[in-house]
């Protein structure tokens, strides 16, 4: 009955591969996202979909790639890795996306770049 | 744009010690506010929010206050265990999307 779930929790892989992070929620929320959490425990917003629709984008490399196939997956697709996308991705899920809605968190995949 | 600075941590303390871990903001408009705790190896998870001016969120013991006069929203607890070590975020979200704060790192000994 997890809420928000994330595939890997963890990810080793060599620069240059391709890889792909997947998030499911079972809240029925029109919003979700991805954040980035780099080593220092800094949490940064990179994409936000709202019923399946991209609506925040923050300056993210184009070779980071969202995909939702409906409302409750937002997938994350990232060519070419680099040593520089090390870091923790959660997935996140809210009712409608407003600015007093909850924002409920999966549990975190840890992408190590070798 | 809208910003969120914590206090640095890490911030140790004994069981039953009071704690305080201070946040302040700056954003246009009325944001709504929000705590949020991850436990080691964990995810991040909603602690308390306070979504006005005034309006005070609690849960397990902690309490923060929205104070739009000092543009703050420090967090509190009267005396905490070692079970509340974590790294506590303080976030807003207001026209934008969420923006965290860099987390206080607390460890409880006991």
């Amino acid at each position: 009955d997890t809420a928000v779930s994330q595939t890997p929790k963890y990810l080793v892989t060599q620069m240059g591969n391709d890889k792909s992070i997947k998030c499911e929620q079972n809240l029925g929320h029109d919003t979700m996202y991805w954040y980035k959490q780099d080593s220092k425990k800094f949490l940064k917003i990179m994409f936000s979909y709202n019923n399946k629709e991209l609506i925040i984008n923050e300056t993210v490399p184009n070779r980071f790639s969202p995909k939702s196939p409906d409302k409750a997956h937002l997938n994350l697709h990232i060519n070419s890795l680099e040593l520089g996308d090390s870091a923790v991705y959660f997935c996140a899920s809210s009712q409608k996306g407003g600015g007093t809605d909850t924002q409920y968190f999966g549990p975190g995949t840890r992408l190590t770049v070798l | 744009g809208n910003s969120v600075t914590q206090m640095e941590g890490p911030v140790t303390l004994s069981e039953e010690a009071f704690l305080t871990i201070n946040c302040t903001y700056t954003a246009t408009g009325y944001p709504s506010l929000f705590w949020y705790v991850q436990y080691p190896g964990e995810g991040l998870q909603l602690l308390l929010k306070a979504t006005k001016a005034d309006d005070k969120g609690s849960n397990k013991g902690f309490e923060a206050t929205y104070r739009k006069e000092t543009t703050s929203f420090h967090l509190e607890k009267g005396s905490v265990q070692v079970s509340d070590s974590a790294v506590y975020f303080c976030a807003l979200r207001g026209n934008t999307p969420l923006v965290f704060g860099k987390g206080t790192r607390l460890s409880v000994i006991a």
